[in-house]
């Protein structure tokens, strides 16, 4: 049973490229969660998704970062035009429904370089 | 207001040690879990041990604890008998809400002294 998957776990763009980080969960997660970390921090939730939902984006600037959880295929956070401020390590973590015992896993991080 | 505390940003604790990590973590929820993850140098997140709100014993797995003190609103980490390999940080969480939000704190820097 794969854990989270995400791709890819390095990325260097130039300023004003644009970055598609993508996150597949675990077999029979329903729940996707995004996370920042910039350097010596902590995480910073960005976004939570069902599958074809966004849930809870109140940790999203409010500008050129956006996330989606299709029906089929993994969930993409894309970030447009970026800038020097976005190079972080972007978490991405699943959890199956319910509460009770349920952690989330996280996959092992896509590190950005913005130069 | 934040809902997750971790006023320790680094802590010191000699091998063999044991050594007490804090968090307080603020909700109305009746219904909720706590949870707390281990990032080492490489980066990856790693469980380590969970507590939900009605729980009555403290959790534990191996040599991590989970002192849990609801009137307090405190989910101490306790890690006994320190290795140099548990220098990493470590971010407590709690998981609430009709959406089961997820929500961290900004994580303790645990370095074990030989």
């Amino acid at each position: 049973n794969a854990g989270v998957m995400q791709n890819p776990r390095h990325l260097v763009r130039r300023r004003g490229q644009e970055a598609r980080l993508r996150c597949s969960p675990m077999k029979g997660h329903s729940h996707v969660y995004w996370y920042r970390q910039l350097p010596e921090e902590g995480l910073k939730f960005m976004v939570y998704l069902q599958k074809e939902n966004i849930i809870d984006e109140s940790g999203m600037p409010k500008e050129r970062f956006s996330a989606e959880f299709p029906k089929e295929g993994p969930s993409i956070l894309r970030i447009q035009q970026v800038v020097r401020g976005d190079s972080a390590a972007y978490f991405c973590a699943s959890s199956p429904p319910g509460l009770s015992g349920n952690t989330i896993y996280f996959g092992e991080g896509s590190w950005l370089t913005v130069v | 207001a934040q809902k997750i505390t971790q006023t320790q940003p680094g802590m010191f604790v000699q091998e063999k040690e044991a050594v007490t990590l804090d968090c307080t973590y603020d909700t109305s929820d009746q219904s909720y879990g706590l949870f707390w993850y281990k990032q080492p140098s490489s980066g990856e997140m790693i469980f380590l041990i969970y507590q939900g709100s009605y729980d009555e014993q403290n959790a534990t797995e191996g040599r991590y604890s989970l002192n849990f003190q609801k009137a307090r609103k405190s989910a101490n980490l306790v890690i006994s008998a320190s290795q140099l390999g548990d220098s990493a940080m470590y971010f407590c969480a709690m998981r609430e809400g009709p959406g089961n939000q997820f929500y961290f704190g900004t994580g303790t820097s645990l370095t074990v002294i030989p």
